[in-house]
């Protein structure tokens, strides 16, 4: 079945830097990949997603390029600020009864 | 976008007990998912409901364990039956509009510790 594999597992940037997660897919049939953010003791929340009909997609400092071919995504934050910490999670989908296969999630530290 | 009430946020239950978790929906939706999230970790998919349908259980969880109702488009419920100290999580429910890959909404899940 869909694997997701995600890394890294804890990333730690200055304030004002950017910030990049990937993730790879095992399902060439895959065609919807979402990115979630979850706060300590908040719920997951959807911040940015993209088809496998477009490379790339943006929303202000938040970015995803997606990369068909050889099967990976990846999420960029430029300009990092505090509240951008957090736990991100990457996920894919085939559409098959509409499930989501999680990556493993990369917990984001922001230095002062 | 959907609107999910879960109840209950937290509880701590004797082993051995069930506890009953629900989640209200503001909006008729079609598929329902129930995860666990242990802490630190990944989300982990219990179960698929579907209204007027039996829920279809991943590898690893069964329905003795973990019974799931459906009663209708908005409402479902999880139970945690004879829980272990194993079973303190986090459990979610999440809702898709059932348009093809949406995105998912979620409870604010209810954090079960077992004593």
């Amino acid at each position: 079945g869909e694997n997701v594999e995600q890394h890294p597992s804890t990333l730690s940037v200055q304030e004002g830097d950017s910030a990049v997660i990937k993730c790879t897919y095992s399902d060439s049939a895959s065609n919807y990949f979402p990115w979630y953010k979850q706060e300590l003791g908040k719920r997951p929340q959807l911040i940015i997603d993209i088809r496998s009909n477009v490379g790339e997609k943006k929303d202000q400092r938040i970015a995803v390029t997606l990369n068909k071919t050889a099967k990976h995504f990846s999420l960029h934050i430029t300009e990092t600020q505090p509240e951008d910490s957090a736990v991100y999670f990457c996920a894919a989908s085939t559409g098959r009864n509409y499930q989501l296969i999680w990556g493993a999630g990369t917990k984001l530290i922001i230095k002062p | 976008s959907a609107v999910i009430s879960q109840k209950p946020s937290r509880d701590i239950c004797q082993r051995g007990t069930s506890l009953t978790i629900q989640c209200q929906v503001d909006s008729q939706v079609t598929m329902m998912f129930w995860y666990r999230q242990q802490p630190g970790q990944s989300l982990t998919l219990i179960a698929t409901a579907n209204q007027g349908s039996e829920a279809t259980y991943e590898s690893g969880f069964v329905i003795d364990k973990f019974p799931i109702s459906r009663p209708n488009l908005t409402f479902s419920t999880l139970t945690v039956s004879n829980m272990s100290p194993e079973d303190s999580s986090i459990y979610l429910c999440s809702v898709s509009s059932g348009t093809w890959n949406t995105e998912a909404f979620f409870g604010q899940g209810t954090r079960l510790t077992v004593v």
